[in-house]
């Protein structure tokens, strides 16, 4: 199973909701990313996990509140978000180890905030 | 820093055309390289990727050759269908870039919009 899940496809949500997004794999790798990416542009990482804890944190705003419950998981808490969040956001893993490997990406969660 | 430079898009072509899509790239170590795909409404996947100089990734008809002495990493297809019609990112993963517990940090491209008619 090469496959990133993710849920939910899209969502809408106000910008006093709060709401989660989820990722899930099952090939037992170790690093987990979450990225925004704008139309037109690059994914632009937001956090990376390894190994459950939090190695990176690209400068987010406190609004987005990641999560790694354990090696398959991978949660997205969002509070108070503002419309120029609204963005495709995608997670990927990775095995560890070595720089030659690829990341897996998920379909992505299209969000909009009104 | 490191960067990956990517031909401004869109790139349009007609069905059964040639296609190059250039990469260049700057990195403080000796990367790997990855082209991914996207296609409309779906997240990013790996098309093909090379480790070494003078290695070739190949996958689908596409093809991408790591040239150390150019810094390049171009995607070429000899004959596009309207289905290749996508965005297309060149990658870098440099080994001397990582997050602690091993993970590696891709820097990416700005993208190529690929548009291909019947």
């Amino acid at each position: 199973d090469t496959e990133v899940t993710q849920t939910p496809k899209h969502l809408v949500m106000g910008m006093t909701n709060k709401k989660s997004l989820k990722c899930e794999q099952h090939m037992g790798h170790r690093a987990m990313y979450w990225y925004k990416q704008k139309a037109k542009k690059p994914p632009e990482l937001m956090f990376v996990y390894s190994y459950e804890k939090l190695s990176i944190n690209e400068s987010v705003p406190s609004r987005f509140s990641p999560e790694c419950p354990n090696s398959s998981l991978l949660n997205l808490h969002l509070h108070a978000l503002q419309p120029e969040d609204s963005a495709l956001y995608l997670c990927a893993s990775s095995q560890q180890g070595s720089s030659s490997y690829e990341q897996y990406f998920g379909p992505g969660t299209r969000l909009t905030v009104t | 820093g490191n960067s990956v430079t990517q031909m401004e898009g869109p790139v349009t072509l007609s069905e059964e055309a040639f296609l190059t899509i250039n990469c260049t790239y700057t990195a403080t170590g000796y990367p790997s390289l990855f082209w991914y795909v996207q296609y409309p409404g779906e997240g990013l996947q790996l098309l093909l990727k090379a480790t070494k100089a003078d290695d070739k990734g190949s996958n689908k008809g596409f093809e991408a050759t790591y040239r150390k002495e150019t810094t390049s990493f171009h995607l070429e297809k000899g004959s596009v269908q309207v289905s290749d019609s996508a965005v297309y990112f060149c990658a870098l993963s440099d080994p001397t870039l990582f997050a602690s517990g091993g993970s590696y940090i891709p820097t990416f491209g700005r993208g190529t919009s690929l548009i291909v008619h019947p």
